[in-house]
């Protein structure tokens, strides 16, 4: 089992403030990271695929960073909104071995953003 | 983005009876899906990964027998709660890929499945 660590566990944020999150995985295994949105009682919902170091990926206010060598991606967001209170996972997909496609996950960082 | 549904969402049964809940993909053809379960303030990990056609691959830990998994066809996968027991109550989500896509593919959840057994 390979271990995923999130931080903070949870982040309360007022309307306006930007703010980011951690995850940081065993790099010698690495093949891709995923970061997934999950609100309550919704499906999680896909937000980035990232493979190659160094990797910079942007969807709208949320955008996230892949340190591959030292094991670790960052996920920012700009001018938070009520809207993006959610749960944010992210998962390691390991090298291909006899389960492709598995993902290893995170506890995940539940973000609070107060009006 | 891809749909995955899954139902139930909530289910309570008794202690000794089976359980089947039932993931689709409803716009896309899922080569492989996964079942996944999350006990209260833990990490989703993986049960078992079903690819159509073939037998599903269960992690270290899972008990095959208790945990039946069918993928009938690329829209369907079934997993099958038997002889539930209380220590089974848990969340239950289900992903479905196209491996085809190669390197970096997204898995599209469902919304999950709230299992208590009483």
């Amino acid at each position: 089992i390979l271990n995923v660590e999130q931080s903070p566990q949870s982040l309360h944020v007022q309307e306006g403030d930007s703010t980011n999150f951690t995850c940081s995985f065993p790099s010698s295994n690495f093949y891709a990271l995923h970061w997934y949105r999950w609100e309550t009682a919704k499906s999680p919902e896909a937000l980035f695929v990232m493979t190659l170091n160094g990797d910079e990926k942007k969807k709208g206010r949320i955008s996230a960073t892949l340190n591959t060598k030292e094991g670790y991606s960052y996920l920012y967001i700009k001018g938070s909104q009520p809207e993006d209170s959610a749960t944010y996972l992210c998962a390691l997909q390991a090298d291909r071995g006899s389960t492709l496609g598995r993902l290893y996950f995170g506890r995940g960082t539940q973000l609070t953003v107060w009006p | 983005g891809a749909v995955v549904s899954q139902h139930p969402s909530r289910v309570i049964c008794k202690s000794g009876t089976s359980v089947k809940i039932e993931c689709r993909s409803l716009d896309f053809q899922a080569t492989t899906m996964f079942w996944y379960r999350q006990f209260p303030k833990q990490s989703l990990m993986l049960m078992a990964t079903s690819n159509e056609g073939s037998k599903a691959t269960y992690e270290q830990g899972v008990e095959k027998d208790k945990f039946l998994i069918n993928h009938a066809s690329l829209t369907l996968s079934t997993l099958t709660v038997t002889s539930a027991h209380p220590e089974d109550s848990s969340f239950y989500i289900c992903s479905a890929a196209d491996i085809g896509r190669g390197i970096g593919y997204e898995q599209y959840f469902g919304p999950g499945t709230r299992l208590t057994v009483t």
